[in-house]
């Protein structure tokens, strides 16, 4: 199994409701990410979890709250968006946060109304 | 600062070569890597290279690095239809995916 699952893939959530995105890897990595990708843009790096921990967060807004309750899962609790946080969330996943592997999932298409 | 700079269309007829050319700034840089995105789909990694050495080829693809110019590129023998995406050429100065700093992409084209 080399795959990073995530759900859903695409959500469509209002500005006051409150929705979780979920990521699942079963290949051992203890480094996963959450990438966020706008239309014609490069992915960018927003949370990094090493061995469970969170190790890395890219000045987000507090309205995007990653969590990570064991090694194969990680979530992004989102509450109170933007229209502009629309876009494409990537998760990924390396055997360590050093690895030079990254595998990445299919993503979650978001949209805010 | 990091920064890596592609060109943003390559059209290429299905059976010919495909080249896709990065630039990089940053000297530090370890790792280079080439990810393949398709339509509505997340990043696959195609392949990447270690900052010392010149090229690596892995089936049809091909990567060559220069790195007194800080240039990476990706050859793409045979395109096919499939082939047809988005190319992110990405650099990380420690080689994990917490440090990679991606380029713009390449959306490559086949024409048939």
């Amino acid at each position: 199994d080399t795959e990073v699952t995530q759900t859903p893939k695409h959500l469509v959530m209002g500005m006051t409701n409150k929705k979780s995105l979920k990521c699942e890897q079963h290949m051992g990595h203890r480094a996963m990410y959450w990438y966020k990708q706008k239309a014609k843009k490069p992915p960018e790096l927003m949370f990094v979890y090493s061995y469970e921990k969170l190790s890395i967060n890219e000045s987000v807004p507090s309205r995007f709250s990653p969590e990570c309750p064991n090694s194969s899962l990680l979530n992004l609790h989102l509450h109170a968006l933007q229209p502009e946080d629309s876009a494409l969330y990537l998760c990924a996943s390396s055997r360590s946060a050093a690895d030079t592997e990254a595998f990445f999932g299919q993503g979650t298409r978001l949209t805010v109304v | 600062g990091e920064d890596v700079e592609q060109s943003l269309f390559l059209s290429v007829r299905e059976g010919d070569s495909s080249v896709i050319n990065c630039t990089y700034t940053d000297s530090s840089s370890t790792y280079l890597y080439w990810y393949k995105q398709e339509p509505g789909a997340g990043l696959q990694l195609l392949t990447y290279i270690f900052s010392n050495m010149d090229m690596k080829q892995d089936q049809r693809l091909t990567v060559l690095l220069n790195k007194k110019d800080k240039h990476l590129s990706l050859r793409i023998a045979d395109t096919q239809t499939g082939d047809s995406a988005i190319y992110f050429c990405a650099e990380s100065a420690g080689g994990g995916a917490d440090g990679l700093t991606f380029g713009k992409g390449t959306h490559l084209i086949i024409q048939p």
